[in-house]
């Protein structure tokens, strides 16, 4: 079984800064499976980034996803005041404990 | 639009069974499959399953083996997923969500969720 560990934890950045979230697989994964998600308090998760690097429809691209084999990473270029978040990556059957990306 | 709405909430006693529902409108249902997906209270997403809406086929997690049934109703475009011998760690808010596209399982769409609490 395979196992996706995400880091760090918790990032604590500000408005307009960017933010950079791993996500590293205990072997390797497809790309064309390696999803990333975002869930905001009492919400569903919302598709962000397919496919390791494709932005689902209307996903702004200030959201960007790449990497292959073990490691991928979701870069966020300058956040904004709603990307305060937790993220989520996913491969088929698994998903990574998150990353919350909170307010500094 | 694809719209997927869930059932409502419940409140079972350990060792009773749930199903909860998903009605699917604004596709094909046959043309995508369904994952399940359950969250415990301040914990990360949990995969439970996969059915195919084409064939029933289905693939369920380890876990969960034995425990939990995913089946679909073409004719009311509604997939279901049954959890039986329910313990307090079954309670969460249980999503379902539809494939992306016809070639992967990446989740595209979700359900709004349905809150079962397991409590006696």
């Amino acid at each position: 079984e395979i196992v996706l560990t995400q880091s760090p934890g918790t990032l604590s950045l500000s408005p307009g800064e960017r933010a950079t979230l791993s996500c590293r697989a205990s072997q390797s994964v497809s790309s064309s499976y390696l999803a990333w998600y975002q869930q905001k308090p009492g919400q569903a998760p919302r598709l962000l980034i397919y496919g390791a690097s494709s932005r689902a429809t209307g996903i702004p691209d200030r959201f960007s996803g790449s990497g292959s084999g073990t490691d991928f990473t979701l870069t966020i270029s300058r956040l904004e005041p709603e990307d305060f978040a937790v993220y989520y990556c996913q491969q088929p059957g698994t998903f990574g404990q998150g990353t919350k990306v909170e307010i500094k | 639009q694809v719209q997927l709405v869930q059932s409502g909430a419940e409140v079972k006693k350990p060792g009773a069974s749930v199903k909860v529902s998903c009605k699917a409108s604004g596709y094909t249902f046959t043309s995508y499959g369904i994952s399940w997906v359950r969250q415990a209270p301040g914990q990360g997403l949990e995969w439970m399953g996969w059915i195919s809406a084409y064939n029933g086929n289905t693939n369920y997690a380890q876990k969960l083996q034995g425990r939990v049934t995913m089946t679909t109703d073409t004719s009311t475009s509604t997939a279901y997923m049954e959890l039986r011998s329910l313990r307090s760690d079954d309670t969460a808010v249980y999503y379902c969500a539809r494939d992306l596209s016809t070639v992967t399982m990446t989740s595209g769409y979700w359900g709004q969720g349905t809150l079962v609490t397991v409590s006696s």
